[in-house]
């Protein structure tokens, strides 16, 4: 059982490039989530999704995109990297209860990200 | 404000000492709590969940107080491997967000 699985563990890019984060868990778990982690900010949420082809907004939402094509996979897309999306980020899931009740976090291992 | 403030630290105890950690929520809706320790470049892992009054775990006390609206935690008898960051979490159900959590705590065990 490997949990949640996130790709890669560290990534440089320069401003404007394009990347996906990979996260996936095999916990048949319905909720997936997003965050970044910046000092002194604490986790910050930027996209979840309660199941397979439905995502909302988080509370940092602009510059990323996400899709839920299947159970397993919750990619994070960066359109066009900005030195302000330098930050470590964790995908994160939960079996929920019903799909919209979510408490405890299963979380992946985290990508060191840095935009120069 | 924050919605969910710690206390930044660091807290440098020595080994074998008691400490609390105390964190206050701005949402009188949320519903339940939740304590997460994260090691140093490392994912957060849940270390306790607080649903009513409090809960205890071997040398670990979680305790809420709807009341004042603060969640504390203690750990008795530090040990070195407790030197982590810990962090406050809140759930409502009512919120977009669902959980939010605070900045952490960090804390240092020395021998």
């Amino acid at each position: 059982n490997a949990g949640v699985t996130q790709t890669p563990k560290f990534q440089v890019l320069k401003t404007g490039q394009s990347m996906t984060l990979q996260c996936a868990q095999d916990m048949n778990h319905e909720y997936m989530s997003w965050y970044r982690q910046d000092p002194g900010m604490g986790l910050r949420l930027i996209h979840y999704s309660v199941g397979a082809g439905i995502t909302d907004q988080g509370e940092v939402p602009n510059g990323y995109n996400v899709s839920r094509s299947t159970t397993e996979d919750f990619p994070l897309r960066l359109l066009s990297a900005a030195p302000s999306q330098t930050s470590v980020y964790f995908c994160a899931s939960s079996p929920g209860t019903g799909g919209y009740r979510v408490e405890k976090l299963f979380f992946g291992s985290g990508t060191q990200l840095s935009v120069l | 404000r924050k919605e969910v403030e710690q206390d930044p630290g660091p807290f440098n105890v020595p080994e074998g000492a008691t400490v609390a950690f105390n964190c206050t929520y701005s949402n009188s809706a949320s519903q339940s709590f939740f304590w997460y320790r994260q090691d140093c470049r490392k994912e957060p892992k849940l270390l306790m969940s607080v649903y009513s009054s409090g809960n205890e775990d071997g040398r670990f006390t979680a305790q809420l107080n709807r009341a004042s609206q603060y969640i504390s935690l203690l750990i008795r008898d530090s040990k070195l491997s407790d030197s982590a960051t810990y962090l406050c979490v809140a759930f409502s159900s009512g919120s977009a967000r669902q959980l939010t959590f605070g900045s952490g705590t960090q804390l240092t065990v020395l021998p």
